[in-house]
């Protein structure tokens, strides 16, 4: 059974530091990983999809890595705003399942 | 359209009464996942539809939860005879030919059962 870890589980920073979230999962044989924001009493908004054969995504200030061999993701915000106060959540797709299992997710604070 | 649209955005039941939630996933996706949010960031698998067929129920509760998606009809989830725990929110996504292409998330629809 694939387990998704998210450390840590809540991060304030002030505005304009850079934000650094992990995620990792035990079982390599992923099909994809995708990263999500959930504003409170929300749905969830796409930020990045990694395919197991790629290395990292970009978008924005928002970059994302993966190392398969490893287990591990990191999502990377540069230059944090307000505005990205959230909770971050990856979520792993399985090989050959569709499923995805998600992490804890990180709560995000960005005090101005 | 480009979004899921789930309705209704949130449903109170009296517990031992039925609760039907919808889902209309975008066009030309193939795919229909079922999550149940019930603590704050716990998702839980219930059910993947391709196309009106279910891919993978697995995750269902069988004994009262049912769902469905037939053909030009938005998806939908039923629960018989909600009980306290049945509290939660409950994501609709849908996704492409493949998982290749990733997900996309509804907004959700909040089951309060009392």
């Amino acid at each position: 059974k694939q387990e998704v870890t998210q450390i840590p589980a809540a991060l304030s920073v002030p505005e304009g530091e850079n934000l650094v979230l992990n995620c990792s999962f035990t079982d390599s044989a992923i099909y994809n990983l995708q990263w999500f924001r959930q504003d409170p009493g929300k749905g969830l908004t796409s930020l990045l999809l990694i395919q197991s054969s790629q290395r990292e995504q970009t978008s924005g200030r928002l970059n994302a890595s993966l190392d398969k061999s490893s287990g591990r993701s990191t999502l990377y915000i540069a230059a944090s705003q307000p505005g990205d106060s959230a909770t971050y959540l990856c979520a792993v797709g399985i090989s050959n399942d569709y499923k995805l299992s998600f992490g804890a997710g990180t709560t995000v604070t960005v005090r101005a | 359209g480009e979004e899921v649209a789930q309705t209704p955005k949130h449903l109170v039941r009296g517990e031992g009464q039925k609760a039907k939630l919808y889902c209309a996933p975008i066009k030309g996706h193939s795919y229909v996942f079922w999550y149940q949010q019930v603590l704050k960031n716990e998702f839980k698998f219930l059910i993947s539809f391709q196309n009106e067929n279910v891919f993978d129920e697995t995750g269902m509760p069988k004994e009262r939860f049912s769902a469905k998606c037939l053909p030009n009809s938005p998806c939908s989830l039923e629960i018989q005879a909600t009980k306290l725990e049945d509290s939660a929110v409950y994501f609709c996504a849908s996704s492409q030919s493949s998982a290749l292409y990733g997900y996309t998330f509804g907004s959700g629809t909040r089951l309060t059962v009392v």
